[in-house]
C-alpha cells in the first residue's frame, strides 16, 4: 500500500524568505501526487497536483513542487512567503491504477513570522 | 459550483449517544469520501461511495459507524454509542470519479464527545 512521509511537523520562516516543505512517498507502482493546504477551521484546498509530464508543477498562491521519481519525493516550494501562507500543508498520494483512496501525510505546519 | 457543504459544523454529545452528520457534495460529482482528522494528524480515510454504492471501507470504520448515500447525492455518516475516542473532525469530500481528479473538501464537522 502507498504511504506518505512529511519530514517536518513544523516549519517557521520569516516573511519574504523562501520555504521548502518536504514530502516522500512509498509505492511500488506509479502514483499521482497532490499538495493540499488547510487554513484554521476550514477544509482542505488543493494547491497543486502531479499527474504526468513535466516534473515541475505550479500551483496556486505562487507554490510549486517537483516530482523526483528516483528519490520518491514531491517537495513543495515557494520563493517568498507571506503572512497569509501560515497554514497546515498536506502531501497526498494515490495509485495511478485502481480505485484507491487518497492517502495523506501527517502534515507540516508552516508559520510565517513578520 | 457551490462547493461541498457539511452539517453541522460542530457537534457536542455525551458518551453513548448516537450522532449523524450530513454531507452535500458538488452536484456533478459521482464520488463521495469520508475522512477523519484528529489534532496533529492528516486526514484518515474512512469510506467512499461511487454514486450510491459504498465501494470501500477502512478498517478504522468500526461496527458503530455506518454511512449511506441513498440516492447518489447527499451522504450521512452515523456513529452509534459514541466514545471519547471518536472526538475528531469529520471531513467529507467529492470528486468527479477518476484517480487523477482532485478531492474537493467541505469545512468538516467537529465532534466532541464528553
Amino acid at each position: 500500500a502507498q504511504s506518505v512521509t512529511q519530514l517536518d511537523s513544523q516549519v517557521p520562516v520569516f516573511e519574504e524568505a523562501p520555504v521548502e516543505l518536504r514530502c516522500n512517498y512509498s509505492s511500488s507502482v506509479s502514483v499521482y501526487l497532490f499538495w493540499y493546504v488547510q487554513y484554521p477551521n476550514q477544509g482542505l484546498q488543493l494547491l497543486l497536483k502531479y499527474l504526468s509530464g513535466s516534473t515541475l508543477v505550479k500551483g496556486i498562491n505562487g507554490f510549486e513542487a517537483e516530482f523526483n521519481k528516483s528519490q520518491t519525493s514531491f517537495h513543495l516550494r515557494k520563493p517568498s512567503v507571506h503572512i497569509s501562507d501560515t497554514a497546515e500543508y498536506f502531501c497526498a498520494v494515490t495509485l495511478l491504477r485502481g480505485n484507491t483512496p487518497l492517502v495523506f501525510g501527517k502534515g507540516t505546519r508552516l508559520s510565517v513570522i513578520a | 459550483d457551490t462547493g461541498v457543504s457539511q452539517d453541522p459544523r460542530h457537534k457536542i454529545t455525551k458518551r453513548g449517544q448516537n450522532v449523524t452528520f450530513r454531507c452535500d457534495p458538488i452536484s456533478e460529482h459521482n464520488r463521495l469520501y469520508w475522512y477523519r482528522q484528529t489534532l496533529g494528524q492528516g486526514p484518515e480515510f474512512l469510506t467512499y461511495f461511487q454514486n450510491e454504492a459504498q465501494l470501500e471501507k477502512s478498517r478504522l470504520l468500526s461496527d458503530r459507524f455506518s454511512a449511506e448515500r441513498p440516492k447518489g447525492s447527499f451522504s450521512t455518516l452515523e456513529i452509534q454509542r459514541t466514545e471519547q475516542g471518536d472526538s475528531a473532525m469529520y471531513l467529507c469530500a467529492s470528486s468527479s470519479g477518476t484517480g487523477s481528479s482532485p478531492l474537493h473538501f467541505g469545512n468538516g464537522t467537529r465532534l466532541t464527545v464528553t
